[in-house]
């Protein structure tokens, strides 16, 4: 029973067309995340939300919008996909307890940009 | 800048071996370290977790060794078996819900 649900799977958009990717969750964990991965690196921390409180990492960039109108559903936005955002977008949630941070991951959406 | 590291980038080992993967750490005030898995074509999933005042924590077939003198983390995996083939990450967290992984391990396991 997938516990974090990330819709699509697969997605192709052109460079510079507007994307979104979603994200649910059946957990009903405070804490969700959205990671970046390209091909053979290890996921990248784009931001996340504690409720609905928002903290960007400071290297993303403003390309990368999130939005979070629920506890169950977190939304990436990539505004003006470029080549190099060609990657597998992996959405995380975890409880509110800093001190064990355990992330479950859904399956990823692998975008890419043509 | 902060990183944390694997030391090898792929190991291969016969299934029924015991396996055994680094990683070095660089920010010292990381209290807490998880290993994940992930096996292709899926997310990252929970292994073992230890925190910086334990040496050593034991789960179903995995060990995880901490040396915080050294900054280094290992996983070992015993009696490797084919269904241990996936990419290993080593993560930590410095502060509040920040987790960094590093680069990741991937592990053959030979039948």
């Amino acid at each position: 029973d997938a516990m974090v649900i990330q819709n699509p799977r697969y997605q192709v958009t052109q460079f510079g067309k507007p994307v979104t990717l979603s994200c649910s969750q059946t957990l009903n964990h405070n804490v969700m995340y959205w990671y970046q991965q390209k091909s053979s690196q290890a996921p990248k921390l784009l931001f996340h939300y504690y409720d609905k409180d928002f903290n960007n990492e400071a290297d993303t960039p403003d390309n990368f919008q999130s939005r979070r109108p629920n506890t169950s559903f977190c939304f990436l936005d990539i505004r003006s996909p470029g080549l190099g955002d060609a990657a597998m977008y992996l959405c995380a949630t975890s409880r509110d307890s800093p001190v064990q941070n355990i992330q479950y991951f859904g399956a990823g959406t692998r975008l890419s940009v043509l | 800048g902060e990183s944390v590291g694997l030391h090898l980038p792929t190991l291969s080992v016969q299934e029924g071996d015991n396996s055994i993967i680094n990683c070095a750490y660089s920010n010292s005030a990381s209290d807490y370290f998880i290993w994940y898995k992930q096996e292709s074509g899926k997310g990252p999933q929970f292994i073992i977790d230890i925190r910086s005042n334990m040496d050593k924590r034991q789960g179903q077939r995995v060990t995880v060794l901490l040396n915080k003198t050294v900054k280094h983390l290992s996983l070992q995996i015993a009696a490797t078996q084919p269904g241990d083939s996936a990419v290993y990450f080593c993560a930590e967290t410095p502060g509040g819900f920040k987790t960094i992984f590093g680069a990741g391990t991937r592990l053959f396991v030979k039948a």
